[in-house]
């Protein structure tokens, strides 16, 4: 058990539908990274909060939006699913305290997310 | 934002050692070079990190170039167990990773 809880572990949808994955950081972590893992790509960085805050924005479609809430777990929102959306959707956490550069980053064990 | 490369695949054998290479040229002074990998069916883990030394743990070593524009994750003794997608990636001295982790270093590791 990596401190980092992902739920849904699985979740099966039907396209045109909405979903949110949630992620509660390790204890002590303020921030939040959410990652997509499809079956023939490497991990895409999606989106980065901060003790509730966005704090960077990688490659994220406007369908998806996420949020980190004051008692620091983060929900990602995906709306208007698409096949192309099936993935692992990872969420990672670090302390981001000084020297953060050299906070490493603990992921969940993900959610796996299938459109049909 | 500064770039990693790393090969596709790697092959080993077990109990052999293993030097998975990475390239960052354009690595800035303050950029932090980690190690992640990702076993099958399981969420990445932390392997090892560094700024400017080699640095040692008990999973693996850094070798770190003196230009810092290259690195590379040494596994002293590989097992079967180590069989996995190896993630090379930059970490600012804010602790920003906006850096996909790409694909990685696919490591296999024959009996």
């Amino acid at each position: 058990d990596s401190g980092v809880t992902q739920t849904p572990k699985h979740l099966i949808t039907a396209t045109g539908q909405r979903v949110t994955l949630r992620c509660s950081p390790r204890s002590g972590d303020l921030s939040v990274y959410w990652y997509q893992q499809s079956l023939d790509q490497g991990l895409q960085f999606l989106i980065q909060y901060y003790n509730g805050e966005e704090r960077a924005k990688g490659n994220i479609l406007e369908r998806f939006s996420a949020q980190q809430f004051p008692d620091l777990h983060s929900e990602l929102n995906l709306s208007s699913l698409e096949l192309g959306d099936s993935a692992l959707y990872f969420c990672a956490s670090s302390p981001m305290g000084q020297g953060a550069g050299a906070n490493v980053l603990t992921f969940g064990a993900g959610s796996r997310l299938t459109v049909l | 934002d500064a770039k990693t490369t790393q090969p596709n695949s790697m092959e080993s054998n077990e109990e052999e050692p293993v030097h998975l290479p990475c390239n960052h040229s354009t690595i800035s002074g303050t950029d932090y070079i980690h190690w992640y990998r990702q076993l099958p069916s399981q969420g990445p883990e932390y392997v090892i990190h560094g700024l400017t030394s080699n640095v040692n743990n008990r999973m693996a070593s850094l070798a770190i170039a003196e230009d810092r524009k290259s690195s590379t994750l040494i596994l002293h003794r590989a097992t079967l167990r180590d069989a996995a997608v190896y993630y090379c990636i930059l970490r600012d001295v804010w602790g920003n990773s906006k850096l996909t982790f790409g694909k990685g270093i696919t490591l296999s590791v024959r009996p």
